[in-house]
């Protein structure tokens, strides 16, 4: 059973748009979320996080917002830049014992010039 | 220079040999991690280590086998028994209170 569900296979943006990434989990044990970005052939890389002490975190153009009850966070990027385009997966993990990530399916964002 | 060493990045082996996929990290974190890429699937836990001498299974860990014999290194070896080995793997570390994962350049391993 998918713990941690990006159901949006694929994503296309104009160049200077808001892009919005969502995920669902299932854990109600999962207390941090985590945003990767990753390019092909290559291993992802730390994007953004979340404590579920907090429902918002912003980094620069990056801000995570977390809902809590409805289980659900979304990653938003204003503006989208063609750079921005890769696959961006959301993780979560149960911070007590440093256990494992635990990543969603990944969702292919394309900003279109 | 600091860091995650995974080795090689393209490995190419013939069907019910075994392969052993290197990962080396020098930023002195306790927890490391093998991870697998399909396409469509996400990353896929397939064994972690939390300590030297110790390591458990992911969800995925049939046919894989690992070893921490050192801090620094955890080996993973493909055996012949894994169905579908040709994949995307990555190798993770984390140090102890850091909530992140840190990824290494991953291996693709194509099995012919």
């Amino acid at each position: 059973d998918q713990q941690v569900k990006q159901n949006s296979p694929s994503l296309s943006v104009q160049e200077g748009r808001i892009s919005i990434l969502n995920c669902d989990y299932t854990n109600s044990m999962f207390d941090y979320f985590l945003w990767y970005k990753k390019y092909p052939a290559e291993g992802p890389t730390f994007l953004i996080s979340i404590s579920s002490i907090k429902d918002k975190n912003e980094d620069g153009r990056f801000t995570v917002f977390l809902n809590k009850s409805a289980k659900h966070l979304s990653l938003h990027i204003v503006p989208s830049q063609p750079g921005d385009s890769a696959v961006y997966f959301c993780a979560a993990r149960v911070t007590s014992g440093n256990t494992p990530l635990v990543f969603g399916k990944g969702t292919r964002l394309s900003v279109i010039a | 220079d600091g860091g995650i060493t995974q080795s090689p990045k393209y490995l190419f082996r013939k069907e019910g040999q075994n392969v052993t996929l290197s990962c080396e990290q020098n930023l002195n974190h306790d927890a490391m991690y093998w991870y697998r890429q399909d396409p469509g699937q996400g990353l896929r836990l397939i064994y972690y280590s939390q300590i030297v001498n110790d390591f458990q299974k992911g969800d995925i860990a049939e046919g894989y086998s690992v070893s921490r014999e050192k801090k620094e290194s955890f080996p993973l070896t493909v055996t012949s028994a894994q169905k579908n080995p040709t994949a995307f793997y990555l190798c993770a570390t984390a140090g102890v209170g850091n909530t992140e994962a840190f990824f290494g350049q991953g291996t693709r391993l194509t099995v012919v």
